[in-house]
């Protein structure tokens, strides 16, 4: 079964510091991984994906993450944190065992990122 | 454009109502999801719709029927609803996948919070 696993609950960071959410992933054949994230109350933002290609991928808001194959890990991160940063994060992958031509995301159980003034 | 509309944006409605939920895209998409989304939890996957024909029902319950009028619109038919089901509900699109497999990314709405009394 395909799945994703996001070890922190919550993730806390000084303002200005760099920041990671910590992203692992179990597939069969290549994955198909994506950062979300969430704000209060609305509805979840794309940040980036990883199809192929390079293993540092680069998003909005400043945001990167790295794939490593090795580690089967997908981590997001930023070099220095804003406040407005704060909000709920979503690793997810796509399930790739369905068959071309229906599309099924798993998602993460969510991090929350709270960065401190 | 990477917009997803949804409306409404807030839903009161008691278990003997029939309501519904509109999703809108112009982004050319052929895939269009309907998720269930709890506070602080990750969105469930309720269903898919691909070329809209109905490919995955993640075993809802019949008090949800889904409709895809056509590749723009997607809703979402509420009725005899329980309080259990009050929560946030997202519609998304994407493009569908190639041949080859190649994950397409998902644009979510800013959802439906809906409150069943």
């Amino acid at each position: 079964a395909q799945s994703v696993a996001q070890p922190e609950d919550q993730v806390n960071v000084a303002e200005g510091n760099p920041l990671t959410v910590k992203c692992t992933y179990s597939v069969s054949g290549n994955p198909y991984l994506f950062w979300y994230v969430q704000y209060p109350n609305r509805g979840l933002q794309f940040l980036l994906k990883y199809i192929t290609g390079d293993n540092l991928v680069k998003g909005s808001y400043g945001f990167e993450a790295e794939f490593n194959k090795s580690q089967t890990s997908f981590h997001l991160k930023k070099p220095s944190a804003l406040v407005s940063d704060s909000a709920l994060y979503f690793c997810a992958v796509r399930d790739t065992s369905l068959g071309s031509g229906t599309y099924k995301y798993i998602f993460g159980t969510g991090t929350r990122l709270k960065v401190l003034a | 454009d990477t917009e997803v509309t949804q409306t409404p944006k807030h839903l009161v409605m008691g278990m003997t109502n029939k309501k519904s939920l509109k999703c809108e895209q112009h982004m050319g998409h052929r895939a269009m999801y309907w998720y269930k989304q709890k506070a602080k939890k990750p969105p469930e996957l309720m269903f898919v719709y691909s070329y809209e024909k109905l490919s995955i029902n993640e075993s809802v319950p019949s008090r949800f029927s889904p409709e895809c009028p056509n590749s723009s619109l997607l809703n979402l038919h509420l009725h005899a609803l329980q309080p259990e089901d009050s929560a946030l509900y997202l519609c998304a699109s994407s493009l569908p996948g190639l041949a080859g497999g190649q994950a397409d990314t998902q644009y979510f709405g800013p959802g439906t919070r809906l409150t069943v009394l």
